[in-house]
Parts: C-alpha cells; sequence; structure tokens
C-alpha cells in the first residue's frame, strides 16, 4: 500500500493564480483532511470530509476550496492564490472512527511570490 | 484555536538521556494522540491515550495522562540520534466534530 500520497510535491506561483492539490489514499478510509503548517503555528485544518461526497470547513478555510468526489481522492483548490498562503500542506486520513489515528501524506510545499 | 500545547518549545539533550515533553490542553477530551514529525516530512502517529486511561507504554515511549490538571507527558527513555524531530500532541475534543486539534509542537534534538 502507498499509503496517503500527494501530488505535486513542490510548487511556486505567482499572485492570483490558481492550482489544485491532489490528496489519494488507498487504506479505504472514510476522513479525510487539509492542514497547513506554518512555522511557530503548528497544524491548522484547511477543510476536512467525513465521506465521499461530503466537505466541511475547518478552523482556516477562507481563500481554500475542496472536493470529495471519490472516496480515495481529496483535493484542496486555491482559487486566487495570496503570499499568505505560502505554506506546507499536508493530507491525512482516518478510518471511519471519530477521533482515531490519522495517516499523513509526505507534504506539499507552496510557495505563493 | 489551539487546544494542546507543549512545552518545551524546544528541548536539546544527549544520546542516552530521558526527555520528557508535555502538553496542556483547554476542554474536555474523549482522547489524546501524539504525533512525531521528521525535518520535511508528514507527521507520524505515536501513540493514543484515551480519557479513562493514566498511562499507556510503547516501546521507548511512556505516556502519561492526567485529566484533572488537562494536561499529559510524552517520555522518550535512552534517547538516541535518530529520536531527533518534532513532537505533537493532539486532542479529540468531548463534543466536538470529527477532527483532532494540534498544538505547536516540541522540537527535540539529541545530541550524539
Amino acid at each position: 500500500n502507498a499509503g496517503v500520497t500527494q501530488t505535486p510535491k513542490f510548487r511556486v506561483l505567482k499572485t492570483g493564480q490558481s492550482m489544485t492539490l491532489l490528496c489519494a489514499q488507498d487504506m479505504n478510509h472514510e476522513y479525510m483532511y487539509w492542514y497547513r503548517q506554518d512555522p511557530g503555528m503548528g497544524l491548522r485544518l484547511i477543510h476536512y470530509s467525513v465521506g465521499e461526497g461530503t466537505t466541511a470547513k475547518g478552523e482556516v478555510p477562507d481563500g481554500y476550496n475542496v472536493s470529495r468526489l471519490k472516496k480515495q481522492n481529496f483535493l484542496l483548490g486555491l482559487e486566487s492564490a495570496a503570499p499568505s498562503q505560502t505554506s506546507v500542506y499536508f493530507c491525512a486520513s482516518t478510518p471511519h472512527q471519530r477521533g482515531g489515528e490519522q495517516y499523513f501524506g509526505p507534504g506539499t510545499r507552496l510557495t505563493v511570490t | 484555536s489551539q487546544q494542546g500545547e507543549e512545552d518545551p518549545q524546544a528541548l536539546s539533550i544527549q544520546e542516552g538521556e530521558n526527555a520528557t515533553m508535555n502538553c496542556s490542553y483547554k476542554t474536555s477530551i474523549n482522547n489524546l494522540q501524539w504525533y512525531r514529525q521528521n525535518s520535511g516530512r508528514g507527521l507520524v502517529h505515536l501513540i493514543l491515550i484515551r480519557s479513562n486511561e493514566r498511562e499507556k507504554h510503547s516501546g521507548r515511549l511512556r505516556v502519561t495522562l492526567d485529566t484533572s490538571k488537562k494536561s499529559s507527558s510524552l517520555l522518550i527513555t535512552a534517547s538516541r540520534a535518530a529520536d531527533t524531530a518534532s513532537y505533537f500532541c493532539a486532542t479529540d475534543a468531548k463534543g466536538g466534530s470529527e477532527k483532532l486539534v494540534f498544538g505547536k509542537g516540541t522540537k527535540l534534538t539529541v545530541n550524539p
């Protein structure tokens, strides 16, 4: 099993450009999450999904959209990137068990200039 | 908002010494988890302790939970250079939704 994978690993965007980050998991997990990690801030939840076709806002959802059309994939979109969205983005998943162990992807390092 | 807060923010020890990290949180919880993050990598789950448990062991890791003080500690015994990483606590709040809230982490450096 590959576990949780993220595409791309690195990306540089100009202000105003758009992009989509892809998260895929092959563990048949129900719940998936998108976090951002900034120096000194720990992990902050952007959006999450408790199943195919469902999404919900986390702590810092502004400027991001998500979709979960297939159970194994969770997409994070930036419609108009801003320098404040420069961060490392992590995807995670967990089986159908609230509050359980989360499995993390390797991260995507995004720089917005 | 952050639920868990780790202490200290950074810790530097010699190989073979024990490392203790603490986590304090604000609301009642179902469970508390500890994760490890090596530089440039994703987080890896270490251990989960439920609110009705007081202590849990896994290899060289020992976790304690004091719900009356809303605090937890992670002890790594006989540390190795490979234990160098950041360590995060995460809480599943009672009555909360299906998500964990992570602290800001403790950066541990184990010097050979």
